[in-house]
């Protein structure tokens, strides 16, 4: 069984300085998918950035952007020139690499408040 | 991206009665979609994975006999929460899979039982 652990409940970050989220997982496989999603106040979730375990190259979506370590089992979200709008929970989730039945585990979240 | 619609939003119900939940899949088809629980400031839990055209698969600790679930076409899965009780209420997801490794989620629906 897959395990995501996210260990800090909350953090805080002045509007425009950069903020990383940590996150670390359990797994037996070898390839798979981690995500970082984002549940704004509307509770939408909303896929921020997705990493394919076989790619080396870390994930980048304009202000943010993931530092994957596979060996250590790391996957840590960082959102440079935090926006108001960036509050929210963040919840990282992991999904085998195993066709439409696939489902996420997810972490147990963040709050993260950006202060104007 | 793809988009999933979940209706009604928000529902409020009276204890004992039924209530039921749509997820739809707008411009794809869903083989499989997943329904969730999450209670405030918490994570999303797993309730039970929906497939097309057979029986859904509950997570361990899930009354399949509390929560019905229907998957009757490739694009529309619903959740019936059979005689509410207000330890029912809760938010409810769903999500939805093109089979790429993304799964898409819906609004959400909030449920009151009184």
């Amino acid at each position: 069984a897959q395990t995501v652990t996210q260990s800090q409940p909350e953090m805080s970050v002045q509007e425009a300085e950069t903020v990383t989220l940590s996150c670390t997982y359990d797994t037996s496989e070898s390839n798979y998918y981690l995500f970082w999603y984002k549940q704004p106040p509307s509770r939408q979730m909303i896929l921020v950035i997705r990493q394919e375990a076989y790619k080396q190259q870390n994930a980048t979506e304009n202000r943010f952007s993931v530092n994957f370590q596979k060996a250590a089992k790391s996957f840590s979200l960082k959102i440079s020139d935090s926006q108001l709008g960036d509050t929210a929970m963040y919840f990282c989730a992991f999904m085998k690499h195993s066709g439409a039945n696939s489902k996420l585990t997810f972490g147990k979240g963040i709050t993260l408040s950006v202060r104007p | 991206g793809a988009v999933v619609s979940q209706h009604p939003s928000w529902v409020i119900c009276k204890s004992g009665t039924s209530v039921k939940i749509e997820c739809r899949s707008l411009d794809f088809q869903a083989t499989t979609m997943f329904w969730y629980r999450q209670f405030p400031k918490q994570s999303l839990m797993l309730m039970a994975t929906s497939n097309e055209g057979s029986k859904a698969t509950y997570e361990q600790g899930v009354e399949k006999d509390k929560f019905l679930i229907n998957h009757a076409s490739l694009t529309l899965s619903t959740l019936t929460v059979t005689s509410a009780h207000p330890e029912d209420s809760s938010f409810y997801i769903c999500s939805a899979s093109e089979g790429y490794g993304e799964l898409f989620f819906g609004e959400g629906s909030r449920l009151t039982v009184l």
